[in-house]
């Protein structure tokens, strides 16, 4: 399948340095944040979440920012390499008990390269 | 994987014939959505469901209905197919809230 969101902007990194992926939302009420990565011609998939009561949260090479006070998110992603490249996206809701509400940000394009 | 398959993965269909994307779950979650995904656009909700024959609509719903007749399977139809509906189509199933897992797409065509 053909890749989705061909004007994406995009951010290029030398493998092996770290990567931050940036992502602004607009709703102050909104309580949950998730980033997807999808790479091309494949499905969403689950990265990294963090609740409106944490700052920061860790996984494995990754790191999730969150500053509430001017609404931004951002995604670190360390050492960075070859299979990191694809198009990096956030979603925000309020935490309803239902992801209905889940609104989806168009998305960053990471380009690794060697 | 989150054990969501999506069928047909990719369909070619004219201008008025209706078409059933079918969305298939191995996990046992409660809720199913539908999404559609653009470019220039985040994923935008279709419809959702949230048990057998419980479902609602979601911000782009026009065109199109869903059903859920078993906990596994979640069916979007589109009645009649136009243009617009030309789009890349994705399952997602959610049993912890607001986390949600996808299915792979299905790229539909309409001419």
């Amino acid at each position: 399948g053909e890749s989705v969101g061909l004007h994406l902007p995009t951010l290029s990194v030398q493998e092996g340095d770290n990567s931050i992926i940036n992502c602004a939302y607009s709703n102050s009420a909104s309580d949950y944040f998730i980033w997807y990565k999808q790479e091309s011609g494949k499905g969403p998939q689950f990265i990294i979440d963090i609740r409106s009561n944490m700052d920061k949260r860790q996984g494995q090479r990754v790191t999730v920012l969150l500053n509430k006070t001017v609404k931004h998110l951002s995604l670190q992603i360390a050492a960075t390499q070859p299979g990191d490249s694809a198009v990096y996206f956030c979603a925000e809701s309020p935490y309803t008990g239902t992801a209905s509400k889940l609104t989806f940000g168009t998305g960053t394009r990471l380009q690794v390269t060697l | 994987d989150a054990g969501i398959t999506q069928s047909p993965r990719h369909k070619v269909t004219e201008t008025g014939t209706p078409v059933t994307l079918r969305c298939h779950q191995t996990e046992n979650h409660r809720y199913m959505y539908w999404y559609r995904q653009d470019p220039g656009h985040g994923l935008r909700l279709i419809h959702y469901s949230y048990g057998v024959k419980d479902t609602d609509k979601g911000e782009v719903s026009d065109g199109y209905s869903v059903s859920r007749s078993k906990t596994e399977d979640f069916l979007l139809t589109l009645e009649s197919a136009t243009s617009s509906q030309t789009s890349v189509y994705f399952c997602a199933i959610s049993g912890r809230a607001n986390t949600i897992y996808f299915g792979e797409g299905s790229w539909l065509t309409v001419v």
